[in-house]
């Protein structure tokens, strides 16, 4: 069993609605990620959280906004998203930077904006 | 240019067979790790072995083993015995040295359908 959890597993959303999707993870890790996956590709990285300070930001656009409460949980606030944005979304967690620390992830949340 | 290459898209193996998905790298960092994780239709990524650039041996995890080439610039992932419950899809990733290693390079994967 994963031990990152993620909320909801479905999500469905009008593209004026506002929705958050959550991330939990309880293995003292100390970065913890967004990642976004359309069908048939790799997923794409859209944060990094470094010690609860954002490290990396892909360029997302603003309708995306993270938010790491404290170093066990990460959210994603979502408004006035676009159909393109229907993907899987992925939060995951690492121990911290390094080539030999394992990302672990969770089992994502299936998002459909309508 | 390509930093992690799977060329193969799709492949299929007979139950309780051995198979090998093929994966190569590019990287000048002296220090990076491998991963392979498999992906089943569900979403989660499954977390399957590490290789370390450093290490030695090749790594192991149960029934999957890492044939790591470090010359050649290749990390195979070898799936022995399978099962019908290894039908996914397996990414090759790359961590690389200190200055960008919160990135995870992914290749654009291996869809594996295990046949009874």
């Amino acid at each position: 069993d994963t031990e990152v959890t993620q909320t909801p597993k479905h999500l469905v959303m009008g593209m004026t609605n506002k929705k958050s999707l959550k991330c939990e993870q309880h293995m003292g890790h100390r970065a913890m990620y967004w990642y976004k996956q359309k069908a048939k590709k790799p997923p794409e990285l859209m944060f990094v959280y470094s010690y609860e300070k954002l490290s990396i930001n892909e360029s997302v656009p603003s309708r995306f906004s993270p938010e790491c409460p404290n170093s066990s949980l990460l959210n994603l606030h979502l408004h006035a998203l676009q159909p393109e944005d229907s993907a899987l979304y992925l939060c995951a967690s690492s121990q911290d930077r390094g080539p030999g620390n394992t990302i672990y992830f969770g089992e994502g949340s299936w998002l459909t904006v309508v | 240019a390509q930093k992690i290459t799977q060329t193969q898209p799709g492949m299929f193996v007979q139950e309780k067979e051995a198979v090998t998905l093929d994966c190569t790298y590019d990287t000048s960092d002296p220090s990076y790790g491998l991963f392979w994780y498999k992906q089943p239709s569900s979403g989660e990524m499954i977390f399957l072995i590490y290789q370390g650039s450093y290490d030695q041996q090749n790594a192991t995890e149960g029934r999957y083993s890492l044939n790591f080439q470090k010359a050649r610039k290749s990390a195979n992932l070898v799936i022995s015995a399978s099962q019908l419950g290894d039908s996914a899809m397996y990414f090759c990733a790359m961590r690389e040295g200190e200055d960008s290693s919160y990135k995870l390079i992914f290749g654009s994967g291996t869809r594996l359908l295990v046949r009874p």
